[in-house]
């Protein structure tokens, strides 16, 4: 089975300040992990995702992730927040190698970023 | 491309009365998921398709929900009679393969509110 855990369901950071969202996995083999951002009223948009090659992975609006196995983390970063970002974000899991490989999603984290 | 089209956006219905929501994938993706969105619950996946064929409908939360494909262009989720609890943001994806660390795209939503 896997899961996904998001530490902190409400990040709040100042414009020009780092963003660190947490997102921590369980997988029995090795997984493809991904970062969606969704908007209000919007649907899920995909911010980057990891697929076994580079382990630090570069997306889209300046954000990136790195994957580290020994802690089975996928934690998503950017050096400076600006007041777009603001936006809920999911970390999301699919287990490599499954016939049908479902997403797994976290329960989402919301960023609110202040002036 | 259009992307993924939900259709409607919004929905008010009366309890006991059936809604069916629409979804149109990206052409050429083969893989069609339903995921439902409550605050409660999070993203759940309800249901998915590939090649038009129903896969795994595990997630559905009861038989008052089902879902069909009729072509490779076109599903539904029908909710029959509908329920208060019922209400949530209701959106479709599309994925062309699975497997391989592709990313859902994911439509804008279908907001239902059942009174």
């Amino acid at each position: 089975a896997q899961s996904v855990t998001q530490l902190g369901s409400h990040v709040s950071v100042s414009e020009g300040a780092l963003v660190l969202l947490r997102c921590n996995y369980s997988s029995s083999v090795p997984p493809y992990l991904f970062w969606y951002v969704q908007y209000p009223n919007q649907g899920l948009q995909l911010l980057l995702k990891y697929t076994s090659a580079a382990t630090l992975v570069k997306g889209i609006n300046g954000f990136e992730a790195e994957f580290k196995k020994s802690e089975t983390s996928f934690h998503l970063t950017k050096p400076s927040a600006h007041m777009s970002d603001a936006a809920e974000y999911f970390c999301a899991v699919r287990s490599g190698g499954t016939s049908y490989g479902k997403l797994t999603f976290g329960q989402g984290t919301i960023l609110t970023v202040h002036p | 491309d259009a992307g993924v089209i939900q259709s409607p956006r919004h929905e008010v219905t009366e309890m006991g009365q059936e809604v069916t929501l629409r979804c149109k994938p990206i052409s050429g993706h083969d893989y069609l998921f339903w995921y439902r969105q409550t605050m409660m619950r999070g993203l759940e996946l309800l249901i998915y398709f590939n090649n038009n064929v129903p896969i795994d409908d595990s997630g559905m939360p009861e038989d008052r929900f089902s879902a069909k494909m009729p072509n490779a262009s076109f599903s539904t989720l029908k909710i029959q009679p509908s329920e208060p609890r019922d209400s949530a943001v209701y959106f479709c994806a599309s994925t062309p393969r699975t497997g391989t660390g592709y990313g859902y795209t994911f439509g804008s939503g279908t907001r239902l509110t059942v009174v």
